[in-house]
């Protein structure tokens, strides 16, 4: 069973619209949580990585939030463009730093 | 800013044949991570080295071999290769073990 959930498994916004994404995760015990982009055939990018202590952390538009009591984490997207279209993929690590990757959100940002 | 660096970009090979992909890290950066991505899947962790040593393995076949060299760039070598083997092949780079890792454009295999 993934340890990491994310959802919506897809969505459509509108250019300007705002969107949030959702990401649960059961690893344990817990290091870090990072929101990556990924273009399609092309290598994910890091947005935000954030450690037990952090609760928000923002990159630009992007704003990742963590709660590591419910273990639930959210990559907030403000002011979409169309360049915003890409799978967001939540990764956590363990103290032994593999990395769990969830199956992405595919954000599709329309004119 | 550079970024890490995987050749080749595209490669296809027939079954049983053998490959061998490249992967140059950012600079300073001593360890190296290899993902495999199947078709609509997410990456699979398959081995990592730090500081030419290997630090961790995940679910690399046999039949796959890693290295990383005193330059600190890593060589996947994959051999019998078979259809499911086709996927995109991912190198990431980061400085001490845990911090960021970042990745590479990735190699596209393909089997035939």
């Amino acid at each position: 069973k993934n340890q990491v959930e994310q959802s919506p498994q897809s969505l459509i916004i509108l250019e300007g619209k705002n969107c949030t994404l959702q990401c649960n995760y059961t690893v344990s015990p817990f290091s870090n949580l990072r929101w990556y982009k990924q273009d399609t055939g092309r290598g994910p990018v890091s947005l935000t990585i954030m450690t037990f202590s952090e609760n928000t952390k923002s990159n630009g538009r992007y704003t990742a939030t963590l709660d590591a009591d419910t273990k639930q984490s959210s990559l907030h997207i403000t002011a979409s463009q169309l360049s915003d279209s890409a799978s967001y993929i939540c990764v956590v690590s363990g103290d032994d730093y593999k990395l769990s990757f969830g199956a992405g959100t595919t954000v599709t940002v329309r004119a | 800013a550079a970024g890490v660096i995987q050749s080749p970009r595209h490669l296809i090979k027939e079954k049983r044949e053998t490959a061998t992909l490249k992967c140059y890290p950012i600079p300073r950066h001593d360890t190296v991570y290899w993902y495999q991505q199947g078709p609509g899947q997410d990456p699979q962790f398959l081995i990592s080295f730090y500081e030419k040593m290997q630090s961790d393995k995940g679910s690399i076949p046999d039949r796959f071999s890693a290295q990383q060299f005193s330059d600190y760039h890593s060589e996947l070598n994959m051999s019998s290769l078979e259809l499911g083997d086709s996927a995109l092949y991912f190198c990431a780079s980061s400085r001490p073990q845990g911090e960021t890792q970042y990745f590479g454009p990735g190699t596209r295999l393909l089997v035939l």
